[in-house]
């Protein structure tokens, strides 16, 4: 099936620090999302990105579409313990309705 | 809350054995959508139910099958159990919009 490839697995950073991950595949996706899974919970959505180049924020998370639509980012700004988790990409394939393909995650672990 | 119900929430079961597990939609909404998520692993996608039919179909073993009933929650079947099934299935629902998905807390199964 489709990949997504994500990177870092996982991160360990102080609190206070910025934090980039990243989503890459060989697929064109119309749709990018980014997830966050908190242990014992489901994926809750963070943001969604509709257009190639988009640029999209949700408080201190930035979000791009890439202009080739083979990939995204995702930016933390000012991490606070609470933003610990895993994030996932995930990406709409064209002709493919609503299912979404997933990443692999990055595990984010935040230390006071 | 997030509005999408998975039962049980923890399921032990011997090898061999079979099992179903429960998911009812957030109101409103018609696809439903099964992914499992073994250890340190992604969301792989099983199945897409959109009013009561099919839609969509994933790397789902020939072992499990689905369906999503007239009142719209839907059922995992997974049979012929073996250790490698144990992981967390969840369930996601939406209107149908890969936007729209709403995760339960999903299923921790564990087969020994």
């Amino acid at each position: 099936g489709q990949q997504l490839n994500q990177s870092p697995q996982s991160m360990f950073i102080q609190e206070g620090e910025d934090v980039s991950m990243n989503c890459t595949s060989s697929s064109i996706f119309n749709t990018w999302l980014w997830y966050k899974q908190d242990p014992g919970e489901g994926p809750v959505l963070l943001i969604a990105l509709y257009k190639a180049g988009e640029l999209t924020s949700n408080g201190r998370l930035t979000a791009q579409f890439g202009i080739t639509r083979k990939d995204s980012f995702l930016n933390i700004s000012a991490s606070i313990p609470s933003d610990v988790g895993i994030y996932f990409c995930a990406g709409q394939l064209p002709g493919t309705a609503s299912k979404l393909t997933f990443g692999t995650g990055t595990r984010l672990q935040v230390t006071l | 809350d997030s509005g999408v119900t998975q039962t049980p929430k923890h399921l032990i079961t011997a090898t061999g054995q079979r099992v179903t597990l429960r998911c009812s939609p957030r109101s409103g909404d018609l696809s439903v959508y099964w992914y499992q998520q073994s250890l340190d692993q992604g969301l792989q996608f099983l199945i897409q139910y959109y009013n009561g039919e099919e839609r969509a179909k994933g790397n789902i073993l020939e072992r499990f099958s689905a369906q999503q009933f007239p009142d719209l929650h839907s059922e995992l079947n997974l049979s012929s159990l073996e250790l490698g099934d144990s992981a967390l299935y969840f369930c996601a629902s939406s209107v149908n919009t890969a936007d729209g998905y709403t995760f339960g807390s999903g299923t921790r199964l564990t087969v020994v």
